[in-house]
């Protein structure tokens, strides 16, 4: 079984200031880490995975996150935020096995930028 | 150019009527995915295609029904439509023989039940 747990609903930040959105997961196998993002009444868009490859992996729009095995965390930062990056983030965990790319999705952070 | 593609954006529609959603992608892939993100926005998975064959059928009533009709359509059709059905629908797509992980989401269709 899998599953993930992002730690904030609301996340609030200023421009400009560095942001942070938790992501902690357990799976059954070695798993696939997403980040999507959604903005509002749009769909969904990739911002970054990690699939066994480095632990630290850069995205769109200079936003990167670090999987770090012992904590099974998988936290979503950007150095400093602009207004449009204020939206709703995913965290969603991919087992490994025959999970036939089922996805599991976090419960969603909202983001919001303050000018 | 749109690379998953859903009609209805938009679907309204009275409690006990039929009604379909189509999804349509432009990859290449072979996998096809139904997604419900409730209005609470959790994301949930519903169905999974593989090559036509359903691969993954999570606990959906039976009132859903998927239909794959070739491996770049995955249609979601509802029967007796209930108040609780109104959501967010996204369908979504992966290339899942020689692929990456990548599923790649359609704009979504917003049903409201009435």
């Amino acid at each position: 079984a899998q599953s993930v747990t992002q730690l904030d609903s609301h996340v609030s930040v200023s421009e400009g200031t560095p942001v942070l959105l938790r992501c902690n997961y357990s799976s059954s196998y070695s798993p696939s880490l997403f980040w999507y993002v959604q903005h509002p009444n749009k769909g969904l868009q990739l911002l970054l995975k990690y699939t066994s490859a480095a632990t630290l992996v850069k995205g769109i729009n200079g936003f990167e996150a670090e999987f770090k095995k012992s904590e099974t965390s998988f936290h979503l930062t950007k150095p400093s935020a602009h207004m449009s990056d204020a939206a709703e983030y995913f965290c969603v965990v991919r087992a490994g096995g025959t999970s036939y790319g089922k996805l599991t999705f976090g419960q969603g952070t909202i983001l919001t930028v303050h000018p | 150019d749109t690379a998953v593609s859903q009609t209805p954006k938009y679907l309204v529609t009275q409690m006990g009527n039929d009604k379909s959603i189509k999804c349509e992608q432009n990859l290449g892939h072979d996998t096809m995915y139904w997604y419900k993100q409730d209005s609470k926005k959790f994301l949930k998975i519903m169905f999974s295609y593989n090559n036509k064959e359903l691969i993954i059928n999570e606990t959906v009533p039976n009132r859903f029904s998927p239909k794959s009709p070739d491996k770049a359509h995955l249609n979601l059709h509802i029967n007796s439509l209930e108040l609780g059905d109104s959501a967010v629908y996204f369908c979504a797509s992966r290339k899942q023989t020689g692929g990456t992980d990548t599923q790649y989401f359609g704009p979504g269709t917003r049903l409201t039940v009435l």
